[in-house]
């Protein structure tokens, strides 16, 4: 299989505090790990992508100041959302490819944040 | 550029009645992907099928239905005798290499499917 896991699943923070958002890749080594945003009732905007050992491409408009992303080892892509605010709040996925290719991406559950 | 556009933001049918949902494309690229998504309640998107750019032919897995025609740029799916846990969020999307590998999404469409 490939399995993608997130944590946390959801998380409830403080406006002005950060927040990190872990991506696993259980039973593969991901090469690309990918980030998505996605708002109520809204499809999955891709905010960056991001190869291991390099930095992230980010999107137009995705500020990188404000969503850090690391992706230091083959299973692991970190994002974290610096100095939240409430319009943060939103369904964070993450996706994993085996290669960086054209193929599949395998997708976390996703972690829901919200700023208060 | 690519882009996905499913027109359809929203059906609700009976259960047992058939359902298919639109999906357009554009792409310049000649070798892309298309991709079927599920989006249930719980968030967690649940891949249902790809099909590269070569290779149309309708394809079917259970309920589920396929039609590629890469004359119209349409990639449409149809759920057949739908059930109550059909009710979902269907996303549409593309990868082509032209785009470097980046998979656009469709904006999706919600199925409601009534009891």
């Amino acid at each position: 299989g490939a399995v993608v896991s997130q944590h946390p699943s959801r998380v409830i923070c403080k406006s002005g505090t950060s927040v990190k958002i872990e991506c696993r890749s259980l039973d593969f080594q991901a090469t690309t790990m990918f980030w998505y945003r996605q708002f109520p009732k809204q499809s999955l905007m891709l905010m960056a992508t991001s190869n291991e050992g390099s930095k992230a491409t980010y999107e137009q408009g995705v500020e990188k100041d404000k969503f850090l992303i690391n992706h230091a080892s083959l299973t692991l892509s970190t994002l974290t959302v610096t100095s939240a605010h409430p319009e943060d709040s939103s369904f964070y996925i993450c996706s994993a490819t085996k290669t960086g290719g054209p193929h599949e991406q395998y997708f976390g559950p996703g972690t829901r944040l919200t700023v208060t | 550029a690519q882009k996905v556009t499913q027109a359809q933001t929203e059906i609700s049918v009976v259960e047992k009645e058939d359902v298919t949902l639109d999906c357009v494309y554009e792409t310049r690229d000649t070798t892309y992907y298309l991709f079927w998504y599920k989006q249930p309640p719980s968030g967690e998107l649940v891949f249902l099928i790809r099909r590269n750019s070569f290779d149309e032919q309708n394809e079917i897995s259970g309920r589920y239905s396929w039609n590629f025609q890469k004359s119209t740029s349409s990639f449409n799916f149809t759920i057949t005798a739908s059930q109550v846990v059909d009710s979902a969020v269907y996303f549409c999307a593309l990868i082509a290499r032209a785009a470097g590998n980046k998979l656009t999404f469709g904006g999706g469409t919600r199925v409601l499917v009534k009891p």
